[in-house]
């Protein structure tokens, strides 16, 4: 199976400050099957970002994702208040999925 | 607009078995599949498997094979997750997410509407 490492695990930021998240493969993978999710407590988990860098639907330009081979990244331009949640990177490239462990955004 | 509506809580013992069930609406069932993952207490996300009803297959994590059936029932555009031999490190919240195809294989989805998780609690 492929793991997904992700880091940092935790992210303390202040609001309108630029977030960076990373998400490292342990064999690469094509562009095409990564996907990001947001997720808070209690909520479903809401899907960001797929293909590495396709926003899906509704999701606003602040979020971006990049990356190429092991090494991909999400990218929060400006941090606003309803975005401290964990962040999950995922890969759909195998027939068996996997997540990385999440990166936790929260308030400094 | 696409919903999923997935069944209620659950509490099972030890050793026994669990089905889950999650309804959706709103767009074509058969055109997509669907993944089921679930997030133990203090953990992160973990995806058990996934079913594509248009082909009838279905691909399990390593860890949960031999113990988990994910199936589909186009009539009623249900999809269901049963585990069994159930343990406590089963507890956890299990989602249902409508996936899309996205990739060159059949089973390229990525997960894009997600129902609102089934609360499972194994406890003797």
């Amino acid at each position: 199976d492929i793991v997904l490492t992700q880091s940092p695990g935790t992210l303390s930021l202040s609001p309108g400050e630029r977030a960076t998240l990373s998400c490292r493969a342990s064999q690469a993978v094509s562009t095409t099957y990564i996907a990001w999710y947001q997720h808070k407590p209690g909520l479903a988990p809401r899907l960001l970002i797929y293909g590495t860098s396709s926003r899906a639907t509704g999701i606003p330009d602040r979020f971006s994702g990049s990356g190429a081979g092991t090494e991909f990244t999400l990218t929060i331009s400006r941090v606003e208040p309803a975005d401290f949640a964990v962040y999950y990177c995922q890969q759909y490239a195998t027939s068996r999925f996997t997540f990385g462990p999440g990166t936790k955004l929260d308030f400094k | 607009q696409v919903q999923l509506v997935q069944s209620g809580a659950e509490v099972r013992k030890p050793g026994s078995s669990v089905r889950v069930s999650c309804t959706t609406s709103g767009d074509s069932f058969i055109s997509s599949a669907i993944s089921w993952v679930r997030q133990a207490p203090g953990q992160g996300l973990e995806w058990v498997g996934q079913v594509i009803p248009v082909y009838g297959t279905a691909d399990y994590a390593q860890k949960f094979r031999g113990r988990v059936s994910i199936t589909s029932d186009e009539s009623s555009t249900t999809a269901y997750m049963e585990l069994s031999s159930l343990r406590s490190e089963d507890t956890a919240v299990y989602f249902c997410a409508r996936s899309r195809h996205g990739g060159t294989s059949y089973w390229n989805y990525y997960m894009d509407v997600w129902g609102n998780g089934t609360t499972v609690i194994v406890s003797s």
